[in-house]
């Protein structure tokens, strides 16, 4: 079974700061590792992944995650922050286990991240 | 391109009364379709998946049930809502390794 620990249940920044939101996870098999976002009563909207090759994977909206074996860390990572990406955000993993996982997500509990003018 | 719809997008239900929650998804065929439930405060629980037609598995036990009477249709029930079972109610597909999710319904249970 897979776990996913995000260590901050809220960030609050200024807007222009740079950003990271950390998250930890545990598996006994390789996994693949994902960050969504989610606005306010809307659905999840997948930032990125990461399955394979380069550990450092770019995403939509200016953000990137690196993928750190030794330390079973994907944290997720903003240069410069705006108003807009006020939002929760959540990892997943999903075991790279073949034909059982059918594709099932494992969720951390989300971050909240609050973008200050 | 794919598409993923849920409906209703809100729902008030007494305790007790029948729930039907509905998704479909347009542009692919044969996805893995999900049920998750996001409670307030908390991530996201998986509910149920269907890897085809009639093919329902539960992750968690519960009074609800899910059903796939068609291939890109994936339907939330319940007889008796509880309050417990109020929550944000997510639908998902995936064809790989990533899902796609859909808008969501709040559901209340009063």
């Amino acid at each position: 079974a897979q776990s996913v620990t995000q260590l901050d249940s809220q960030v609050p920044v200024f807007e222009e700061a740079p950003v990271e939101l950390r998250c930890n996870y545990s598996s006994s098999v390789s996994v693949y590792l994902f960050w969504y976002v989610q606005y306010p009563n809307q659905g999840l909207q997948l930032l990125l992944k990461y399955l394979s090759g380069s550990t450092l994977v770019k995403g939509i909206n200016g953000f990137e995650a690196e993928f750190n074996k030794s330390q079973t860390s994907f944290h997720l990572r903003k240069p410069s922050v705006h108003i807009s990406d006020t939002a929760e955000y959540f990892c997943a993993v999903q075991a790279n286990a073949g034909g059982t996982s059918y594709g099932k997500l494992t969720f951390g509990q989300g971050t909240i991240l609050t973008v200050h003018p | 391109s794919q598409t993923i719809h849920q409906w209703p997008a809100t729902l008030v239900q007494p305790v007790g009364s029948p729930l039907s929650l509905e998704c479909t998804v347009e542009g692919t065929s044969n996805p893995n379709l999900y049920w998750y439930r996001q409670a307030a405060g908390r991530g996201l629980q998986l509910l149920f998946y269907s890897v085809g037609i009639g093919q329902i598995s539960s992750e968690v036990p519960q009074n609800l049930s899910a059903s796939r009477p068609q291939d890109r249709q994936f339907i939330l029930s319940s007889k008796k809502l509880l309050l417990s079972d109020s929550g944000f109610y997510l639908c998902a597909w995936s064809a790989s390794y990533e899902q796609y999710f859909g808008p969501g319904t709040r559901l209340t249970v009063t």
